[in-house]
């Protein structure tokens, strides 16, 4: 069983639509959890982290974790173009060893 | 501030040579970790470096991958002789801290023929 395991979608959506990302975990030892962006040809640039069950929001971004199910979710509200690119959930081990879902593609489409 | 940066961008060699990579971290950042995302699936660790000291190598395949980072600067990833199943993108990412976050560079895209 993957530590991490995300639907590699892709997913197309209308420009302003609401996306929903979400990833589960089997680890219980993770202690926080990241959401990384990946345009195209790029590295992953770190989106949102949070440490424990709940939600925190930054700007159009919701992360949110639910720990007794053990499950993750990333909320884009009014999504734009802008934000087409591969989604990654990730959950550190102690050693702050990442582990990654295989991504999930997001098209918003104009 | 410079972000973390890799050379070469891409790489094509052919079974059996050898290739280094490279991997400039970000300033001051005493923590380095490489990855590898083979094609279809997901980004997977290969080890972690605290300065110049393998921190945690769980994640090397085998002997034929070397990574160092001499004088706990930059660091790089040999890998020799090369096999196909090492095509792939290489990725390193450097932290201020262990638990601290993780800034990654561009990739490395190799291509073993």
């Amino acid at each position: 069983q993957k530590e991490v395991e995300q639907d590699p979608g892709p997913l197309s959506v209308p420009e302003g639509a609401i996306v929903s990302l979400n990833c589960t975990y089997s680890n219980s030892a993770f202690q926080y959890f990241m959401w990384y962006r990946q345009y195209s040809r790029k590295g992953p640039e770190l989106l949102m982290y949070t440490y424990s069950s709940g939600n925190k929001e930054d700007g159009r971004f919701t992360a949110q974790v639910d720990k007794s199910s053990k499950y993750i979710s990333l909320f884009i509200r009014d999504s734009q173009p802008s934000d087409s690119a591969t989604y990654l959930c990730a959950g550190p081990n102690t050693g702050n060893q990442f582990y990654f879902g295989t991504g999930t593609s997001l098209t918003v489409i104009p | 501030e410079a972000g973390v940066t890799q050379f070469p961008s891409h790489s094509v060699i052919e079974k059996g040579q050898t290739v280094t990579l490279r991997c400039d971290p970000i300033s001051g950042h005493d923590n380095l970790y490489w990855y590898r995302r083979v094609m279809g699936k997901e980004i997977k660790f290969l080890l972690h470096f605290v300065k110049e000291s393998k921190q945690d190598e769980s994640g090397m395949p085998n002997n034929r991958f070397l990574a160092e980072r001499t004088g706990g600067t930059y660091s790089t990833l040999k890998v020799q002789p090369a096999e196909l199943e090492d095509s792939g993108v290489y990725f390193c990412a450097s932290s201020l801290s262990r638990q601290g976050t993780q800034y990654f560079g561009p990739g490395t895209r190799l291509t073993v023929l």
